[in-house]
């Protein structure tokens, strides 16, 4: 099993519309989680960091389930300029920042 | 705003070479990562470093080496590149974990702009 699972998409949505994504981790013992945003030909940045149940920052909201060992990511009111690539990040508690990354989902959002 | 800066963005070598990837930071992290990210695979971390001249081994070490003997500069090194490192490059710095306001509280990774190589 891998240590971070992502469906790759794409996901083919309008403008306006609301898309979740999901993430699976394979390790109970990790604590820190975090949504990174790639553009096409770019670097990875920062979205969102989820430390407790979750976490909202205007159309975006993560959700940590660590019960089921999953993170969720909601879009609502989805732009244009949300089309990218989404990437779940777990950090896998092993006394260093070490961060895994899932391969990520790509969003298209078409007007 | 921190910036990470690559050598170069695009790079195309011959197999056997030896070559030479640099990074540098401008905001005096403690912390610096190489990783290559490929089609299917993501983001895979190479090595690391969390202080000048200290470095470790992230999960796919084998061809490669690191040099670190300034705070700001991390150099990735294919000391003879074979075509299976085709790839993108990227560099990444961050704050320790200890100055991030508890010990899970982990700084966001700063990625520089890549480096695409081709190994022909």
């Amino acid at each position: 099993r891998k240590e971070v699972e992502q469906d790759p998409g794409p996901f083919n949505v309008p403008e306006g519309a609301t898309v979740a994504f999901n993430c699976t981790y394979s390790n109970s013992a990790s604590q820190s989680f975090f949504w990174y945003r790639q553009d096409c030909r770019k670097e990875p940045k920062l979205l969102m960091s989820v430390y407790s149940s979750g976490n909202e920052d205007g159309r975006f909201t993560a959700q940590l389930n660590r019960a089921s060992q999953y993170i969720s990511l909601l879009i609502r009111d989805s732009k244009l300029s949300d089309s990218a690539t989404y990437l779940c990040v777990v950090n896998m508690n092993t006394g260093f920042q070490k961060l895994v990354f899932g391969t990520g989902t790509r969003l298209l959002v078409s007007p | 705003d921190v910036k990470v800066t690559q050598s170069s963005r695009y790079l195309v070598k011959r197999t056997g070479e030896k070559v030479f990837l640099e990074c540098v930071q401008d905001m005096d992290h403690e912390n610096m990562f190489w990783y290559r990210q490929d089609p299917g695979l993501g983001l895979r971390l190479i090595y690391f470093s969390y202080d000048v001249k200290m470095k470790e081994k992230g999960d796919i070490p084998e061809g490669y080496s690191v040099s670190r003997e300034k705070k700001e500069r991390f150099s990735l090194i294919l000391e003879s590149a074979s075509t299976n490192q085709t790839s993108m490059y990227l560099c990444a710095s961050s704050l320790p974990p200890v100055l991030a306001g508890g010990p899970n509280k982990y700084n966001e990774q700063f990625f520089g702009p890549g480096t695409r190589l081709t190994v022909l």
